[in-house]
């Protein structure tokens, strides 16, 4: 089956850019998506087909994709963001979907 | 703007089924897929299956024997049941919508979630 890798961990200070990626097999052929789940609380989706924004997330979440890795970035960093983030994917070949390990950002 | 709220039992013993329901709110059930993921406590999501109002569904391979979903469009409801359960199965267990199962396959939005725990 189709897997996803993101790092464990990213740590970033306030004000500075974090970079999350989720790596898998020639995953620019497919549409990224990505969730933020603060602790207690549901995933909310973040950033969808690679690099479109849900209305009301804030332009500080952008995403891009290519090749065999996608990434979400949060630029201008706050201590709000501090939260787990997953990506997911449909894979088409066996018509189901896919999560990623999950990366915990850690503000400073 | 729609809203989904999972119900059910916390507690259920193992080789026992699992069953939760999901009631949607502020919208209608028609021309959507509804889902069912799982997170186990300090773990990733796991995608379990969807339902679209039509009925077809799909599963994810590695739980197919086990799971059943089902839609009540009188109700606005769709709901999961898992049998057989282990403590391999306690998890906090998420409905969510999504508006295309192929095209627009994201997950929004998601219902608070439900702790389900598999315990004698």
């Amino acid at each position: 089956s189709y897997v996803l890798t993101q790092p464990p961990s990213v740590s970033v200070a306030p004000g500075q850019t974090a970079r999350i990626t989720c790596g898998g097999n020639n995953i620019g052929s497919k549409s990224v998506h990505w969730y933020q789940q603060k602790p207690g609380q549901a995933p909310v989706l973040v950033v969808y087909d690679d690099s479109d924004r849900p209305s009301g997330i804030p332009d500080r979440f952008s995403g891009s994709n290519s090749g065999n890795t996608a990434t979400l970035t949060i630029s201008r960093v706050e201590a709000g963001d501090e939260a787990d983030f997953y990506c997911q994917v449909w894979d088409s070949l066996s018509d189901h979907y896919v999560f990623g390990t999950g990366t915990k950002v850690t503000v400073l | 703007q729609v809203q989904l709220q999972e119900s059910g039992p916390g507690l259920v013993k193992p080789s026992e089924t699992l069953s939760l329901t999901c009631t949607v709110a502020g919208g209608s059930i028609s021309h959507y897929y509804w889902n069912w993921i799982r997170q186990p406590p300090g773990k990733g999501l796991e995608w379990i299956g969807y339902i679209h109002y039509s009925g077809k569904i799909n599963y994810n391979p590695s739980l197919r024997s086990r799971v059943t979903i089902s839609v009540d469009t009188s109700k606005n409801q769709f709901s999961l049941k898992l049998s057989s359960v282990t403590a391999a199965d306690t998890a906090v267990y998420y409905c969510a919508r999504q508006k295309d199962a192929g095209n627009e396959n994201w997950f929004d939005p998601w219902g608070q979630g439900t702790l389900v725990t598999v315990s004698s």
